[in-house]
This record gives C-alpha cells, sequence and structure tokens, in this order.
C-alpha cells in the first residue's frame, strides 16, 4: 500500500532562514506520481508541483526547490529566504494511479 | 477558466440532518474526487467519481455516506443522519482523464455538526 510520511509536524523559522520540509514515500510501483500542496490559513488548497517516477531532475521555481530521489524515497522540498507569507501547512502527496494519499502535512511558521 | 467550485462553503447541521456538498469540476476535467480533512489532520481520500460512475470508494465509510457525479449537474457528496464527528472540512479534486494529472481541489465546504 501506498503510504506518505512527513516526519515533521511543526517547524518555526525567522524570515529569511531556509527551510526544508521531508518526504518520504513507500510505493510497489515503479510508475508513481509526487505532489506538493500549501494550504494557506486561508484554508484552500494550493497546488505547488508534481513529479512523475522517472523524471529525478530537481526543479527550482523562485524560491521554491525540490529535490527527488529515489534511492531513498525522498521528495523534499526547500524554501530558500523564507517569508511570513510562506506560513502554511505543507502536503506531501502519492500518486500511483488515481487515488491520492496525503501525509499528515507540516505546519510552518514563519516569524517575522 | 474558473477553478473548482465548491458550495456551501460553510454549512452547519443538527445531529440526525442530512448535509448535501455540492462539486463543480473545472470546465475539461471528467474526474471528480472527494477528500475529508478532520481538525489538525491531513487529507483522506473518500471517493472517486467520473459522470455516472464510481470508480473507487474505497474511503468512503459503509453507512451513511454516499456520492454521485450525474451526467449533468455537480457531484454530490451527501452525508444522512450527521453526527458530531462527521465535522470536518470537505474538499473535492477535479482532474483530467489521465493517470496521473493533476488534482486541483476546490476551496472546500466546513461542515459543523452540533
Amino acid at each position: 500500500a501506498q503510504k506518505v510520511t512527513q516526519a515533521q509536524t511543526e517547524i518555526s523559522v525567522v524570515e529569511k532562514e531556509d527551510v526544508t520540509l521531508d518526504c518520504v514515500y513507500e510505493t510497489r510501483d515503479t510508475t508513481y506520481y509526487l505532489f506538493w500542496y500549501k494550504q494557506p490559513p486561508s484554508g484552500e488548497l494550493v497546488f505547488l508541483i508534481r513529479r512523475n517516477s522517472f523524471d529525478e531532475q530537481n526543479e527550482i521555481s523562485g524560491r521554491y526547490s525540490w529535490n527527488f530521489q529515489k534511492s531513498t524515497s525522498s521528495f523534499n522540498f526547500t524554501i530558500t529566504a523564507s517569508q511570513v507569507v510562506d506560513s502554511a501547512v505543507y502536503f506531501c502527496a502519492l500518486s500511483e494511479a488515481r487515488d491520492m494519499r496525503f501525509g499528515a502535512g507540516t505546519r510552518l511558521t514563519v516569524k517575522p | 477558466n474558473a477553478g473548482v467550485m465548491q458550495n456551501p462553503r460553510h454549512l452547519v447541521r443538527r445531529r440526525g440532518q442530512e448535509a448535501r456538498l455540492r462539486c463543480s469540476p473545472m470546465k475539461g476535467h471528467s474526474h471528480v474526487y472527494w477528500y475529508r480533512q478532520l481538525p489538525e489532520e491531513g487529507l483522506k481520500f473518500m471517493v472517486y467519481l467520473q459522470k455516472e460512475n464510481i470508480i473507487d470508494e474505497s474511503g468512503m465509510p459503509k453507512e451513511r455516506f454516499s456520492a454521485e457525479f450525474p451526467k449533468e449537474g455537480p457531484s454530490i457528496l451527501r452525508i444522512q443522519q450527521v453526527v458530531r464527528g462527521d465535522s470536518a472540512a470537505y474538499f473535492c479534486a477535479s482532474s483530467p482523464p489521465w493517470v496521473g494529472e493533476t488534482q486541483y481541489f476546490g476551496p472546500g465546504t466546513r461542515l459543523l455538526v452540533l
């Protein structure tokens, strides 16, 4: 069965610090998809990134970067120079077919 | 291109009443998913539907919960005889028909059972 573990339940940093959110997944499939979503205090879910299992290239989008390593079954998310607006709960998710399994989320608080 | 729409955004019900949650997918999306988020928890998959078909309801409680996605109109998640434990945020997502496509989420319906 597929499973996603986000071991960090809460992280608190001061503005401008870099922060990495960990995500470890389990799957028996060779084809799968990984996602990160952001849930700000307003409650909606914002899609951040999708990665398929055949693409291990790291990705950078502005202050956000993702490190996908199949050898360790990890898909970590780094925010560089964090800002107060980054405060949210961040969810990692895994999809093998249709249904998506979410980790428990990491609550990030960025203090000014 | 309008996003996924859910209504109502907030719903208050007394124990024993019925709750009906509606979801309209993004234009061009034929697949709808429902998730439940309990307070301070992650999202739990409930059900996945195509038009007029339930594809996977493995995450749906066996009693009181049902879902449909008719040929015309929104997808409906129906909870009969609600109990306090049903209080949660219910999110709908939609995606194109291909496997592994990104699911885009609606704003959620916050259900409060008194």
